[in-house]
């Protein structure tokens, strides 16, 4: 099993809508949950971080987390084209190591 | 805050050369810095973990002596790969950390290996 699982997708979406994105780990004492998006040859951009379970909010951005059920998601609402991406989970392993999920690729349709 | 620079951000070399890539944060101290290897379409994978003062710790599989890593101040930490050969060409990224397992990554460095 691997330690971070995502769905490749990709996830197609109509501007405006909202996007969700999944995100299962194994380790159930993780503490800490990182979502980064990376453009096509860059490198990834943390843009949420969620450490207590329930809702955090940023803009457009709202991170959901489920310790019990060992689950993170992302919402995008209000998806734009510049939101094509791919979205990576990160859970934390053990000190300062971070276990990367595959990624979703999202694209938003204009 | 939090800006993490690589240098250089593109290699081309011989096969049997070593490449050496900066990681650099440039407004914070980081604790810790991480390198990073990213084939085309995969996820990131960690190669080692670098603290400033004492020697990296390398992942399973990562040859020690083949991706040297040197950290010599609490902004900058070194990988240099030694003897690269085609099978090492991918995109190399350093993160920083500096609290609570956030870490910042680097723009990335793209290595072509002929």
């Amino acid at each position: 099993q691997k330690e971070v699982e995502q769905n490749s997708g990709p996830l197609s979406v109509p501007e405006g809508a909202i996007a969700s994105l999944n995100c299962t780990y194994s380790d159930r004492g993780s503490q800490s949950f990182f979502w980064y998006r990376q453009y096509s040859g860059k490198s990834p951009e943390l843009i949420m971080f969620i450490y207590s379970n329930g809702d955090k909010e940023d803009g457009r951005f709202t991170a959901q987390l489920n310790k019990a059920s060992q689950y993170v998601s992302l919402l995008i609402r209000d998806s734009q084209p510049s939101d094509s991406a791919t979205y990576l989970c990160a859970v934390n392993r053990d000190d300062y190591k971070l276990s990367f999920g595959a990624g979703t690729t999202v694209t938003v349709r204009a | 805050g939090a800006v993490v620079s690589q240098h250089p951000s593109w290699v081309i070399c011989k096969s049997g050369t070593s490449v050496k890539i900066e990681c650099r944060s440039l407004d914070f101290q980081a604790t810790t810095m991480f390198w990073y290897r990213q084939f085309p379409k995969q996820s990131l994978m960690l190669m080692a973990t670098s603290n400033e003062g004492s020697k990296a710790t390398y992942e399973q599989g990562v040859e020690k002596d083949k991706f040297l890593i040197n950290h010599a101040s609490l902004t900058l930490s070194t990988l240099t790969v030694t003897s690269a050969h085609p099978e090492d060409s991918s995109f190399y990224i350093c993160s920083a950390s500096r609290a609570r397992n956030e870490q910042f990554f680097g723009p990335g460095t793209r290595l072509t290996v002929l």
